[in-house]
């Protein structure tokens, strides 16, 4: 069974910084890309970023373009965002997913991430 | 940058069939795929559609998805409809630079 387990969020104050993590289990988590999806409270769904299986190719959602920093440890089986220059938008649940290049399999239950003073 | 438009919210009857449209704004909406998700309330969403059309296992075949160049738009179809198909549903599409979801429809089975 493919299980995604996201861990890290918390309440951060705006310009703090946080790390998501993603533990992943029940596939070959070296095949596939992976993704991380927000959504705001009360809100839709908003792709943020993506990364390749082997993480040479990555890329970002204008709106945490130079921010935030996807990246994977195939070895742990665990995908990661690191999230910098935080701000009250940002505040959202972040699910990573798993799939394909463009579309996503499997979701994790998600992280709550508050940007408050 | 495309959006994609749906409808706020739908209601039908347990039984009925109901249609979710998804309108692309830029582009044709036959040159990139499109899924659709299901997301109950508290719940993280799911995969209904995935490519237009392709069920994942699991998903029944109440659920199915087309496209339509002349409208530019793709459609999720609900058949038999159950109360546990009450939900928000969202597609998803994408470009060489862009992963875009539509704002969400809230579907009420009453």
């Amino acid at each position: 069974e493919v299980q995604l387990v996201e861990s890290g969020g918390g309440l951060v104050q705006p310009g703090g910084s946080l790390r998501l993590s993603c533990a992943a289990s029940g596939f070959t988590f070296s095949s596939y890309w992976m993704h991380w999806v927000r959504q705001a409270p009360g809100k839709g769904l908003v792709w943020v970023s993506r990364i390749n299986s082997d993480g040479s190719s990555t890329s970002y959602a204008d709106s945490v373009k130079g921010r935030f920093t996807i990246s994977r440890d195939n070895a742990k089986n665990t995908l990661y965002l690191q999230m910098n220059s935080l701000r009250a938008e940002d505040t959202a649940v972040y699910y990573c997913a798993s799939g394909g290049s463009y579309l996503y399999a499997h979701w994790g239950q998600g992280t709550l991430v508050t940007v408050s003073s | 940058n495309f959006m994609l438009t749906q409808p706020h919210s739908v209601s039908e009857s347990p039984g009925k069939t109901v249609t979710i449209s998804c309108t692309r704004s830029s582009g044709s909406i036959a040159s990139n795929y499109v899924q659709w998700y299901q997301q109950r309330p508290g719940s993280s969403p799911t995969t209904v559609i995935y490519e237009d059309n392709q069920r994942p296992s699991g998903v029944p075949d109440r659920f199915s998805g087309s496209i339509d160049s002349s409208s530019n738009s793709a459609s999720l179809t609900i058949s038999g409809l159950k109360t546990e198909d009450e939900a928000d549903y969202y597609c998803q599409s994408y470009d060489s630079s862009n992963q875009v979801f539509g704002g969400g429809t809230k579907l009420t089975v009453l």
